[in-house]
């Protein structure tokens, strides 16, 4: 079966322009989340949305926000990007909610120049 | 605030030999504890879960122990082979009342010497 397809894989944005990244989950996945990966902090749960619902939310600012649509794809958006918001964007899928059984996908890989 | 420290940070072993990484959790309410390995350029992959109510669990090569009492559990891959290097995430997490806190470790960096 195909996996979780994040798009795009590359994106190089300026400081103060906004980015949205997609994310596809596995057929029947209604649970889609996303995590900020860097090499300082490591893996950061973002936000969680269920049935187009968000059920959870990290400690990020509210630059970063989420959507889901009724066939499970879910969209990120980060406003007002900073140097810092550079990082892999990961989305992963499962099942039911609560992070069980995450698949993850490959990422997308976002440069703050 | 919680956290979930993992250790060693890189280990080298030499193929065919085992590896063992150790994570410790700090909030006690955690109960669900996976495993994930990531490789260059892909995203982080489940190889192997264990829920509180199990002290162990096995698959072929790879065993996860946990010990709630200690907090802590741990990662077991027997017989490693070259293709076992890449990167290991442990994480804990809590569900209560449909919301969950989901923390990783800090990864191991897992080299197998041919």
């Amino acid at each position: 079966k195909a996996g979780v397809t994040q798009t795009p894989r590359y994106l190089i944005k300026t400081r103060g322009q906004q980015v949205t990244l997609s994310c596809s989950p596995i057929s029947g996945h209604r649970s889609v989340s996303w995590y900020q990966q860097t090499p300082g902090q490591g893996l950061q749960f973002l936000f969680e949305y269920f049935s187009e619902t968000q059920r959870n939310k990290g400690n990020f600012p509210g630059r970063f926000s989420g959507r889901q649509f009724s066939n499970s794809r879910s969209e990120m958006n980060v406003s007002t990007l900073e140097l810092g918001d550079s990082a892999l964007y990961l989305c992963a899928s499962s099942l039911e909610t609560g992070g069980y059984g995450y698949t993850f996908g490959s990422g997308t890989r976002l440069t703050v120049v | 605030g919680e956290n979930v420290e993992q250790h060693p940070s890189t280990l080298s072993v030499q193929e065919g030999d085992s590896a063992v990484i150790k994570c410790t959790y700090s909030d006690s309410a955690s109960n669900y504890f996976p495993w994930y390995k990531q490789e260059l350029g892909k995203g982080p992959q489940l190889i192997i879960d264990i829920r509180s109510n199990v002290g162990e669990k096995k698959d072929q090569r790879i065993a996860v122990t946990l010990n709630k009492t200690a907090k802590h559990f741990s990662l077991h891959i027997t017989e490693t082979q070259p293709e076992d290097s890449a990167v290991y995430f442990c994480a804990a997490s809590r569900e209560t009342s449909g919301t969950y806190k989901y923390i990783f470790g800090t990864g191991t960096r897992l080299k197998v010497l041919a």
